[in-house]
């Protein structure tokens, strides 16, 4: 099955700064890389995601690039802010059972 | 994006009782909806994925007695924690896969059981 590592567990930034977090995975056949954000006590929320036919793909201050040959896919934050602060989780998903494995979680402190 | 919605957020029962959460799409149709569990600063744990109108598929470790899942529609699942017990406390997520999407899932907000 699927195997996601996530790095770095703990990312502490200026308000300002950029932030990226990495995963990497190890089935070749995943096509579908979704980025959560984890807000104490809620649930996950979708913020980001890309598919294999691309290499990139960026929504205002926040960016996803992708390596198919090195297996491993980043988010970008840019630009942050203290409501950045959260924790946030890779998955990559297979085709066929679209059941995600999650990365173990990053989370982000942006201090004002 | 779509819309997950989760209830109870929170609940404190008596330890021997038991407790239902509904996870519901709000505003698309959804065959297929997982539950997690997650403890304190850790990922999601994959507890079972949930068919409408079949059988859930229990994660290994996971006891189907202990936790029911209903998936009777394909905007409602539910997941009923049976004779709960202090260590069956922690944060119950659902997530819900879009019919006419492949592979992006929406969560609910989560449910904070409190055993005691």
């Amino acid at each position: 099955g699927e195997n996601v590592e996530q790095h770095p567990s703990t990312l502490s930034v200026q308000e300002g700064d950029s932030a990226v977090i990495k995963c990497t995975y190890s089935d070749s056949a995943s096509n579908y890389f979704p980025w959560y954000k984890q807000e104490l006590g809620k649930g996950p929320q979708l913020i980001i995601d890309i598919r294999s036919n691309v290499g990139e793909k960026k929504d205002q201050r926040i960016a996803v690039t992708l390596n198919k040959t090195a297996k491993h896919f980043s988010l970008h934050i840019t630009e942050t802010q203290p409501e950045d602060s959260a924790v946030y989780f890779c998955a990559g998903l297979s085709g066929g059972s679209y059941i995600p494995t999650f990365g173990r979680g990053t989370s982000l402190i942006v201090h004002p | 994006g779509a819309v997950v919605s989760q209830h109870p957020s929170r609940v404190i029962c008596k330890s021997g009782t038991s407790v239902k959460i509904e996870c519901r799409s709000l505003d698309f149709q959804a065959t297929t909806m997982f539950w997690y569990r997650q403890f304190p600063k850790q990922s999601l744990m994959l507890m079972a994925t949930s068919n409408e109108g079949s059988k859930a598929t229990y994660e290994q470790g996971v006891e189907k007695d202990k936790f029911l899942i209903n998936h009777a529609s394909l905007t409602l699942s539910t997941l009923t924690v049976t004779s709960a017990h202090p260590e069956d406390s922690s944060f119950y997520i659902c997530s819900a896969r879009d019919r006419g999407e492949t592979g992006e899932l929406f969560f609910g907000e989560g449910s904070r059981l409190t055993v005691l």
